[in-house]
């Protein structure tokens, strides 16, 4: 079964711009969570969806919003880059949300 | 609301030698516990988990974690640590009602092996 998949995996953007990111989660996955990190702060929840349908959120401005489709792919944007959202973004997919199996991260830097 | 303290940011051990990493937890229930590994520009890989049953835990690569409630810990275990383990190790509390699927992680523990 082929694992969590994030797209692209590397992104530059300027001060300004938004982004997306997409996430195809595993097979048969309804619920997928978005995590950034960064050497500061470290790993922190942006959102979880299930069943398209945004269940928890952190505690992130609303310049980062997320949805999610009927075949569970999910896609988070950023608005207004800051330079404070370069990080790596994890996106991670749970068959009951008990255990999550992690993306390999996109990894956005903001100049 | 949950929280994961480890407290080694770095640990060097040599090759061949016993490994413990520190998690301790805030959670108020029976947590579901994590330990991922994460090695550079990767995301991270779920070494073991503890949900409930037997308080010691058998996971990948070699690695065993111990519950244990009294303590709110959850330390990591290798007995004989490989120069492939070098990694940052990432302990993480989860909630346990459906419906708040999120994961709370510790700052990690950067792991470095010398020969």
């Amino acid at each position: 079964k082929a694992g969590v998949t994030q797209t692209p995996r590397y992104l530059i953007k300027t001060r300004g711009q938004q982004v997306t990111l997409s996430c195809s989660p595993i097979s048969g996955h309804r619920s997928v969570s978005w995590y950034q990190q960064t050497p500061g702060q470290g790993l922190q929840f942006l959102f979880e969806y299930f069943s398209e349908t945004q269940r928890n959120k952190g505690n992130f401005p609303g310049r980062f919003s997320g949805r999610q489709f009927s075949n569970s792919r999910s896609e988070m944007n950023v608005s207004t880059l800051e330079l404070g959202d370069s990080a790596l973004y994890l996106c991670a997919s749970s068959p009951r949300g008990d255990e999550q199996f992690f993306g390999p991260g996109t990894r956005l830097t903001v100049l | 609301a949950q929280s994961v303290t480890q407290p080694d940011i770095h640990i060097t051990v040599s090759e061949g030698a016993s490994l413990e990493l520190r998690c301790n937890y805030s959670y108020g229930a029976t947590p579901y516990l994590f330990w991922y590994v994460q090695s550079p520009g990767q995301g991270l890989q779920l070494l073991l988990k503890y949900f409930s049953g037997d308080t010691l835990v058998q996971g990948i690569k070699g690695f065993e974690a111990e519950f244990k409630r009294s303590q709110s810990s959850f330390n990591l275990r290798k007995p004989s640590v490989h120069w492939s383990d070098a990694a940052e190790y990432f302990c993480a509390v989860g909630a346990r009602n459906f419906g708040n699927e999120k994961l709370t992680f510790g700052t990690g523990t950067r792991l470095t092996i010398i020969p």
